[in-house]
């Protein structure tokens, strides 16, 4: 199985603010890789797509990037609606792995 | 817009089957694969598998053995049973479908872009 990490696993930030989120894969997995976004109580949502696709509706203030082993999303001038935990999820094979997630609160 | 709805027993007891099945509408169950996927604290978000309307099906090899997938078009549903169950199988279980983008007719960059609301399964006697 290919596992992901997450780093780091919760960060504090401000309304406004930058947000950096990365994520790294077992192994090569080109660019297929996802990433979601959860609120409590709520399924997870799609933001991103092979690795850097913005899904239709989501901000513009979300981006993704990378290939291979090492990913990243970022949220420019953080919202708070987007106080939530995002996970990262290979598609490169099966069995299909998500990251542990990264809890983003407000400081 | 596709949505996704996930039906069953709330309780199961140790050692009896889950059975869970989730029901379409707004779109075609076809030519898609279907997944189930599961969320605890301590595991976080777990495939279980997948099965696509040709009959088709993968899972995960940590429940394979318990695992049983089943699809009904005529009906707009598929469903999942999980047997013999334990404690470690209570959860949150979502039903998500599977797109992808098509490269020279070929699927490819899968994605979970629709997803049940989740339904809480508890094992316990």
């Amino acid at each position: 199985d290919i596992q992901m990490t997450q780093s780091p696993s919760s960060l504090s930030a401000s309304v406004g603010d930058r947000v950096t989120i990365t994520c790294r894969a077992s192994q090569y997995i080109s660019t297929y890789l996802n990433w979601y976004q959860q609120k409590p109580g709520k399924a997870p949502k799609l933001l991103i797509y092979a690795a850097s696709t913005l899904q239709s509706g989501v901000p513009s203030r979300f981006s993704g990037s990378g290939s291979g082993t090492d990913f990243t999303l970022t949220i420019i001038s953080l919202q708070p609606e987007d106080f939530a935990t995002y996970y990262c999820q290979q598609s490169h094979s099966i069995p299909r792995t998500f990251g542990p997630g990264t809890k983003v609160d407000i400081k | 817009q596709v949505q996704l709805q996930e039906s069953g027993p709330g309780l199961v007891k140790p050692s009896e089957t889950l059975s869970l099945t989730c029901s379409i509408s707004g779109g075609s169950i076809y030519n898609s694969y279907w997944h189930w996927i599961r969320q605890t604290a301590e595991k976080g978000l777990e495939w279980i598998g997948r099965i696509h309307t040709s009959g088709s099906t993968n899972c995960n090899p940590s429940l394979e053995s318990r695992v049983y997938l089943s699809v009904d078009t005529s009906k707009n549903q598929f469903s999942l049973r999980l047997s013999s169950v334990t404690a470690a199988d209570t959860a949150v279980y979502y039903c998500a479908r599977d797109s992808g983008i098509t490269i020279f007719g070929v699927v490819t960059q899968y994605y979970f872009d629709f997803w049940g609301q989740g339904t809480l399964v508890t094992v316990s006697s």
